[in-house]
């Protein structure tokens, strides 16, 4: 168990459609990060959050935002759905050191499912 | 950014040494080196990191080269729950952490 947790596990929709991922970090941990893995491919960085501020952006669509709440936690919003949309979405977290600490603990991830 | 180079796919047997180079030519003076292992469906996880000579855990070995340009993950004696994709990351903060395209070990009885 890393000590990271994302909801759903799971997530089947329509193209069109809107959904928000969660992630909570492990404890203390103050950066978010969030990639996509289609599937059979590599991790596709998307956005990193530390502390509640934007730090870093990868090749995220316009359609997906995502944000950093006070309590640490952070949501993946994906909007306006299509069917190459389906993958994994994994959450990552690391300590609060500027300086890369390097461990990334990765939650279990949300499998998203556009139909 | 450094930008990493893996084999896309290696074949080994039980109980062999598995060695899998990372090339990363323009690596800055601050960056580490670390690997990760993913079983599908799974979250990557950590096996080991290191910026310069050799590395070594319980899991693993690290050799970096003093131009540090490449760097070998060894796994000793693999077993069939070694069969895993490996990557390979180079970052100095904690910035982007980009991770390459992976190697898909698999492991033969």
């Amino acid at each position: 168990d890393s000590g990271v947790t994302q909801t759903p596990k799971h997530l089947i929709t329509a193209t069109g459609q809107r959904v928000t991922l969660r992630c909570s970090p492990r404890s203390g941990d103050l950066s978010v990060y969030w990639y996509q893995q289609s599937l059979d491919q590599g991790l596709q960085f998307l956005i990193q959050y530390y502390n509640g501020e934007e730090r870093a952006k990868g090749n995220i669509l316009e359609r997906f935002s995502a944000q950093q709440f006070p309590d640490l936690h952070s949501e993946l919003n994906l909007s306006s759905l299509e069917l190459g949309d389906s993958a994994l979405y994994f959450c990552a977290s690391s300590g609060g050191q500027a300086k890369f600490t390097g461990e990334l603990f990765f939650g279990e991830g949300s499998r998203l499912t556009v139909l | 950014l450094a930008k990493t180079t893996q084999p896309i796919s290696m074949d080994s047997y039980e109980g062999q040494e598995v060695n899998i180079t990372c090339s990363h030519n323009n690596i800055a003076t601050n960056d580490y080196i670390t690997w990760y292992q993913q079983f599908p469906s799974q979250g990557p996880r950590f096996i080991i990191q290191g910026y310069k000579t050799k590395v070594t855990n319980e899991v693993a070995s690290l050799f970096i080269p003093a131009d540090r340009k490449s760097s070998t993950l060894s796994l000793p004696r693999v077993s069939l729950s070694d069969t895993a994709v490996y990557y390979c990351l180079v970052g100095d903060t904690s910035y982007k952490l980009i991770f390459g395209s992976g190697t898909r070990l698999l492991v033969r009885p």
